[in-house]
Formats: C-alpha cells, structure tokens, sequence
C-alpha cells in the first residue's frame, strides 16, 4: 500500500531557508501535493506538483521531485514567522479514480526569531 | 467566494452513541472527500462523494457511512463510536474527483 514518511521536526532561524522532505512508495502517483497546518485549523493546499515534473516554483516556494527515488522537498526561501505550522506531503495515487489523498505524518517547522 | 464550511466545531459525545458531522462544498465543487486526523498524524481518508454517490473508500468499518445532497454539501455518520474514533474530521470539496482539494476548519470530535 502507500506509505509517505517525513521527518518530525524542523527548526530554523527567520530568514533562512527551510527545507521540508518527503519520501514516498507509489510510484503510479500523479499529484504530489504540500500542506500546511496552521494549530487547531485545517489543511490549507500550498503548492502541488504534477509527476512528470522535477521543479516548480511558487514566489517564496520551490517544489523538487525527484522521481526515481521517489522523493519530494519543500523549500521555504526567506522563512518567517508566519511559517511556522505543520506541513504534510501527500500523493494522489493513478488508479484508485477517487483521487484520496495518502498523508504523511507531517513536519512541524518551528521558525526561531 | 464561500469556502468550504463545516459543523459543529467541537463534540463531545458518550462510547456507543451516535454523531452526525456536517460539511458544505466551496462554490462550484460537485466533489466532497472525508478524512479522519488522529492526534499527531496526518489524516486518513475514509471515503469521497462525487454527485451524490460514494466514490471510493479506505479503510474504515460500514459503522462510517456517508451521503451527499443534490447542492453538494455531505454528512458523516458514525455509529455505535468508540473512544479511538476521537479525532479531527476533516472534509475537503473539489471540483470533480480528480481536481485539487480545498479542506474546511474541521470537527474535533471527543469520544468518552
């Protein structure tokens, strides 16, 4: 079955980047999406890439696949305060045709001023 | 623009009775998919809607069961709940089954 793992915990200083990982098992995912998770609310979509892409960047925001060793990062340029939160990695496998999400158990980025 | 809305915020409810969770689609999304957070994990999808009909479904018991309206907002039901069913529900609409998902606030059910 699909199994996404992260590491727990980040922390960083403001205004440095932060890097967030993710590796995943199906390699018949299409979406491979990034989430983050404000304390007490729910998931608010950030940014997602299509498998047959390596690079998309977002303003502060770049997203590197790397699909032969099924693995996936975050980049936060510049991180602020703000960006502290949980963020989760999540892949929508080809052939289920529900498009459900597979989770990781999430990384919760402290950003130290 | 309305976003997706769902209620209550928070239940409180007793092992063995019943709950009825509610979720309303964002605006022009015909699709709307459930998922269960437990403390400290990422969630876990239970099943999705897609116009009125259940369109796949993970890994939970029939005690978790689903509809959908004709405007497109969804009900959760669980039944007969037992204390490892305390959790964040989530619901998260899109438009279509395969398109982006857009999650509400959530439910934070208890269960004693």
């Amino acid at each position: 079955g699909e199994d996404v793992e992260q590491s727990l915990f980040l922390s960083v200083r403001e205004g440095d980047s932060s890097v967030i990982n993710c590796t995943y098992t199906d390699s018949s995912s299409t979406y491979l999406y990034w989430y983050k998770q404000e304390p007490g609310a729910g998931l608010q979509l950030l940014t997602y890439i299509f498998s047959n892409m390596d690079m998309k960047q977002d303003q502060r925001l770049t997203v590197l696949l790397n699909k032969k060793d099924k693995h996936l990062s975050l980049r936060i340029a510049d991180t602020q305060t703000g960006d502290s939160a949980i963020y989760f990695c999540a892949e929508s496998p080809l052939l289920t045709g529900a498009n459900n999400l597979f989770f990781g158990t999430g990384t919760r980025l402290t950003v130290i001023p | 623009e309305t976003g997706v809305t769902q209620s209550p915020t928070h239940l409180i409810k007793t092992r063995g009775q019943q709950v009825t969770l509610r979720c309303s689609s964002q605006s022009g999304h015909n699709t709307v998919s459930w998922y269960q957070q437990a403390l400290g994990q990422g969630p876990q999808f239970i099943f999705q809607y897609y116009r009125e009909e259940e369109n796949g479904r993970g890994n939970f018991p029939p005690r978790f069961s689903g509809l959908q309206f004709p405007n497109y907002s969804s009900e959760l039901n669980v039944n007969a709940l037992e204390l490892d069913d305390s959790a964040l529900y989530l619901c998260a609409s899109s438009v279509d089954r395969g398109g982006e998902q857009y999650f509400g606030p959530g439910t934070r059910l208890t269960v004693t």
